[in-house]
């Protein structure tokens, strides 16, 4: 089982929809989670983390966390085709430093 | 500020050669992470640096890779005999133990081409 799951996609929209991005994790001893945007050649950068159960919003951004469920998700709201870029989810296992990346999801936002 | 610096940006080199990559954190940085990207893959975790101490690394990295950060700011990751299997990115981050644990800052990688 892998540490950190996502589907692969791509996950098209349309221009303004809501996009809805999900990834579960295997350690149930994780607290810290995050949500980095990747675009074609270039590297990851942060745009959400999440360390208690509910959401967290942030502008069009809403992250999900369900520690029960060991599922998080990444809400994009009125998505644009500058929102179309690899989505990667990421965790902090309990008593690492380390951060376990996800494979990513590829979003295309279609105009 | 000037970001989190990698050099060489790419590096072509033949099966069996030794590679050397550097990485200068963000000044005020303690934490110094290596990962590796492949093409569709997410970045794997190779090592992580708090100041000068590595504390932790992948048990998926073989003896044919290690990485130094001597006087706790820059950090450098050799890999000898390289193999074809070695082409991917090299992503360095660094990050605070002022920031949120896991806010990592990535460098723009340096790209290895093993012929």
């Amino acid at each position: 089982q892998k540490e950190v799951e996502q589907n692969s996609g791509p996950l098209s929209v349309p221009e303004g929809a809501i996009a809805s991005l999900n990834c579960t994790y295997s350690d149930r001893g994780s607290q810290s989670f995050f949500w980095y945007r990747q675009y074609s050649g270039k590297s990851p950068e942060l745009i959400m983390f999440i360390y208690s159960n509910g959401d967290k919003e942030d502008g069009r951004f809403t992250a999900q966390l369900n520690k029960a469920s060991q599922y998080v998700s990444l809400l994009i709201r009125d998505s644009q085709p500058s929102d179309s870029a690899t989505y990667l989810c990421a965790v902090k296992p309990g008593g690492y430093q380390k951060v376990t990346f996800g494979i990513g999801t590829k979003l295309q936002v279609i105009p | 500020d000037t970001g989190v610096s990698q050099d060489p940006r790419h590096k072509i080199t033949k099966r069996g050669q030794n590679v050397t990559f550097r990485c200068d954190p963000i000044s005020e940085h303690n934490r110094l992470y290596w990962y590796r990207q492949t093409l569709g893959q997410g970045p794997e975790f190779l090592t992580y640096f708090q100041n000068e101490a590595q504390l932790e690394k992948s048990r998926l990295l073989s003896d044919r890779f290690s990485a130094e950060r001597p006087k706790g700011s820059f950090s450098t990751l050799e890999i000898q005999r390289t193999e074809q299997g070695d082409s991917a990115m090299y992503l360095c981050a660094s990050s605070s133990s002022g920031l949120a644990a896991g806010e990592l800052f990535f460098g723009e990688g340096s790209r290895l081409t093993v012929l």
